[in-house]
């Protein structure tokens, strides 16, 4: 069974730059969660989809961060303008309706 | 807001030894744990997971542990190996639909030859 595919793998853009990540999960899985990681600490839930329906997306900075699933399938996470804060790896899991959650590589981005 | 914590940032252990990585959480209404692996420059990596109805559960060469009189769990890893070496996060799941997860700052396991 194929993983979460994630791209680009690594971006690095100058601050007030806009970004955009990629996801496809694994075939079948219903949820897909967006993560910020930043050095150091444990992944911090940014956006959670239920199919192409938002979950919760309390924790997402919607001054700057969008993020979209229309089809049910894959995910877009976009930043428009990037600060240096935004420093981080972006990890894209999927899961079925309440099972493990498993994890792409993550987009490693760095904001200068 | 609830929080789950690990004990220690760093543990080094000899190859051939047991670990054990510990983990503090909060949060008494949690329900669900996790524990995933971290290898540099890669995504988490699911390990073992433990329900609360229980209090041990063992996989291949690892143990969770759960003691929810003390929110405390723990991951032991038998006759730890090179490839052992990452960082390990515990994560919870309280009570809800949504059943998201809160990690930890994790572990970081090296393993000495």
């Amino acid at each position: 069974e194929a993983g979460v595919a994630q791209s680009p793998r690594y971006k690095i853009i100058e601050k007030r730059q806009s970004v955009a990540f990629w996801c496809n999960p694994i075939s079948g899985h219903a949820t897909l969660y967006w993560y910020q990681q930043i050095l150091g600490q444990g992944p911090k839930l940014l956006i959670q989809f239920q199919n192409n329906g938002v979950v919760d997306d309390s924790q997402l900075p919607k001054d700057r961060f969008s993020a979209e699933r229309l089809k049910g399938v894959d995910s877009t996470l976009k930043i428009q303008p990037a600060k240096l804060e935004d420093s981080a790896v972006y990890l894209c899991a999927s899961s079925r309706l309440a099972g493990v959650q498993y994890f792409g590589p993550g987009t490693r981005l760095t904001v200068t | 807001g609830e929080s789950v914590g690990l004990h220690l940032p760093t543990l080094s252990v000899q190859e051939g030894d047991n670990s054990i990585i510990n983990c503090a959480y909060s949060n008494s209404a949690s329900d669900y744990f996790i524990w995933y692996k971290q290898e540099s420059g890669k995504g988490p990596q699911f390990i073992i997971d433990i329900r609360s109805n229980m209090d041990k559960r063992q996989g291949q060469r690892v143990t969770v542990l759960l003691n929810k009189t003390v929110k405390h769990l723990s991951l032991q890893i038998a006759a730890t190996q090179p490839g052992d070496s990452a960082v390990y996060f515990c994560a919870e799941t309280g009570t809800g639909s949504a059943r998201q997860l809160t990690f930890g700052s994790g572990t970081q396991l090296t393993v000495l030859p």
